[in-house]
């Protein structure tokens, strides 16, 4: 079956830091892969996504490349303010057939220190 | 406009009754589900419906009944409400059927407390 590992947080970093979130993955076929952000008190928003190998998914300073050889999609933001402080999920959905469910890993608590 | 909306945001109830949430999209959207969002944040799957079939349904027990009218609305009705059912519910739409990349647009979130 499908399954989504992602670091294990919390993460605590200070403002203009360099934030690396891991996201490995197990999947058969050729999934689309996604970060979700889920700020306090609120639902889930997408924040990036990419749909086959070598993509490139980019938003809001965030990065994350679907790499197949590593079967991994790391989240990355160069710089990060203390407005990126939230949950990040990373998660997987398989193409094709009528299964369209998405598979989360745990979350990683994102808390951004002034 | 808010493109998938929740009623109600909060729902404080005791153990033994019955309650339902609601949920609608306006995106034109084939797809709809329903996630449990436990304490720890971990989410995960429990029903989805394609214009109006039930195609998942993740081993969830049977007092949680989903329902779907039509395309733009998936209820959750849960009978004998447990101590263990006090959650984050979240409803999610996706896109038409076969077009990728099936990301899915979530709604505001139900927390749902059983006394």
């Amino acid at each position: 079956g499908n399954s989504v590992t992602q670091m294990e947080g919390p993460v605590t970093l200070s403002e203009e830091a360099f934030l690396t979130i891991n996201c490995t993955y197990t999947a058969t076929g050729y999934p689309s892969l996604f970060w979700y952000v889920q700020y306090p008190g609120e639902g889930l928003q997408l924040l990036l996504k990419a749909t086959k190998a070598d993509d490139k998914g980019s938003n809001k300073g965030f990065e994350a490349t679907y790499r197949k050889e590593t079967t991994s999609f790391h989240l990355e933001k160069g710089s990060v303010q203390v407005s990126d402080s939230a949950v990040y999920f990373c998660a997987l959905s398989d193409h094709g057939g009528s299964n369209y469910k998405l598979t989360f890993g745990k979350g990683t608590l994102l808390t951004v220190n002034p | 406009d808010t493109a998938v909306s929740q009623t109600p945001k909060y729902l404080v109830t005791q153990m033994g009754n019955d309650k339902s949430i609601k949920c609608e999209q306006n995106l034109g959207h084939d797809t709809m589900y329903w996630y449990k969002q436990d304490s720890k944040k971990f989410l995960k799957i429990m029903f989805s419906y394609n214009n109006k079939e039930l195609i998942i349904n993740e081993t969830v027990p049977n007092r949680f009944s989903p329902k779907s009218p039509d395309k733009a609305h998936l209820n959750l009705h849960i009978n004998s409400l447990e101590l263990g059912d006090s959650a984050v519910y979240f409803c999610a739409s996706s896109a038409p059927s076969g077009r990728a990349p099936y990301e899915q647009y979530f709604g505001p979130g139900t927390r749902l407390t059983v006394t």
